[in-house]
């Protein structure tokens, strides 16, 4: 049962740290989004990619949020400095034709 | 910006009974999805819709996409307690780029 995997889980750091979070996508997918969940924004689509390449990250805050798909297993989503707004879930998603598979999510939480 | 509201944002509904959300956007849209996401969970996808007007039922769920394709709905019939959770539609605006609705939460009381 392929699933996509996200790390870690649970990430609890203090304002201003680098915060790194990974995605293993389905194996075979080629489309790949990351997610944030907040109760109050609801779920937001930051960034995805085809074929490994950025093909819109308009809804990332680009002065402190990057994304990347260093090979096609591995997409990473990364925050420096994180600040306390910044808590949510984050989630990664991936698909080959329109449906999204999305993985458990990593819960942060900057104090 | 781009939009997709959800209404109702709560819903309690008795066991048995029937539960319905609609789903407006502020621009129309190529397609429409559906997810399903149970508390702490993640969405899991229910169904896409593409069509104008299109009507597409999985046993007791009943999705519709309005003619203008701004506006779909999702109906549940005799809910169940395994019914529990929130309902996004998300809206395609582009391809592969999806605006998420507020979703609703649904709660079945037994």
């Amino acid at each position: 049962d392929a699933r996509v995997t996200q790390t870690p889980r649970h990430k609890v750091t203090e304002m201003g740290q680098e915060v790194t979070m990974r995605c293993q996508p389905i194996l075979g997918h080629n489309t790949v989004f990351w997610y944030r969940q907040t109760m109050m924004q609801g779920l937001e689509l930051l960034a995805y990619f085809r074929n490994r390449a950025p093909l819109d990250d308009s809804g990332m805050p680009k002065d402190r949020f990057s994304a990347e798909m260093p090979d096609a297993t591995l997409a990473t989503l990364k925050i420096q400095p994180s600040e306390p707004r910044d808590s949510a879930v984050y989630f990664c998603a991936s698909g080959y034709g329109y449906e999204q598979y999305f993985g458990p999510g990593t819960r942060l939480t900057v104090t | 910006g781009q939009q997709v509201m959800q209404i109702p944002q709560y819903q309690h509904v008795q066991e048995g009974e029937d539960f319905t959300t609609y789903c407006n956007s502020s621009t129309t849209l190529s397609n429409i999805q559906w997810y399903k996401q149970r508390p702490g969970g993640h969405p899991v996808f229910l169904i896409q819709l593409v069509k104008s007007g299109e009507v597409k039922k999985q046993k007791r769920l009943t999705f519709q996409f309005g003619e203008a394709k701004k506006n779909s709905s999702l109906h549940i019939t005799a809910t169940q307690t395994t019914d529990v959770g929130t309902y996004f539609c998300a809206g395609a605006v582009g391809t592969y780029k999806y605006i998420f609705g507020t979703g609703t939460r649904l709660k079945v009381l037994a």
